[in-house]
């Protein structure tokens, strides 16, 4: 089974704090995405990595930054919290092969960070 | 750009009766994936189903099966003989390659609760 396993459930953070979270995945994908998820509003994307070292904006990427140093792991960097981050921010891989059978997103459990 | 809409936020069904989730999608595409996700309460999020859209014959899987008009671009998501363990928020998402990687759009979500 493929598992991606984020490094905190819960995590309390304080306005101006730098914030690491981290994703690690086993199945050798070569994709990794960072979502936030807030009521109403689904998941947005905020980055996502087709390879090491390589990384896109997606739609809400301001205040966020990531790095992807192997390709199991991929962070998500707030480099000054604030108050409107406050979310529940959700990991995914997927293995990008276009046609094939597994090409779905597998997510992490997520972590739900305040910012105070 | 591609946009997913799911009109009803919250559903309630009885144990072991049916119900449809309805999901609408936007795209200018040709090929591409349709998905839907469960969220179960505090509960990493799982792939229900899912659908390659240059397949007519819609898919199933178990209980779950779904209704996919393309034309109307249109991805109901039926769940028969409803159990507990249903009880979750369903994400309907559309997904297409992009160069090297994939771009997933998720609707906002419905929240199923299966009634006792």
């Amino acid at each position: 089974d493929v598992k991606v396993t984020q490094s905190s459930r819960y995590l309390v953070k304080r306005t101006g704090e730098k914030v690491f979270l981290e994703c690690v995945q086993d199945m050798d994908h070569e994709n990794m995405f960072w979502y936030r998820q807030d009521p109403g509003l689904g998941l947005r994307l905020i980055y996502f990595s087709y390879d090491v070292k390589m990384k896109e904006k997606g739609d809400i990427p301001e205040g966020y930054s990531v790095s992807r140093e192997k390709k199991e792991r991929f962070s998500l960097i707030l480099e000054s919290a604030s108050t409107n981050q406050t979310s529940m921010y959700l990991c995914a891989s997927s293995f990008p092969l276009a046609g094939g059978p597994y090409n779905e997103q597998f997510f992490g459990p997520g972590t739900r960070l305040t910012v105070l | 750009a591609q946009t997913v809409t799911q009109s009803q936020p919250e559903m309630s069904v009885q144990e072991a009766e049916t119900v449809t989730l309805s999901c609408t999608y936007d795209t200018s595409e040709n090929n591409y994936y349709l998905f839907w996700y469960k969220q179960p309460p505090s509960r990493q999020m799982i792939l229900v189903i899912r659908q390659e859209a240059y397949k007519q014959q819609n898919a199933t899987e178990n209980r779950f099966s779904v209704n996919f008009q393309k034309a109307a671009k249109s991805f109901s998501l039926k769940i028969s003989d409803s159990q507990l363990g249903d009880t979750a928020m369903y994400f309907c998402a559309f997904m297409k390659h992009v160069g090297y990687g994939q771009n997933f759009v998720f609707g906002p979500g419905t929240r199923l609760s299966v009634l006792p």
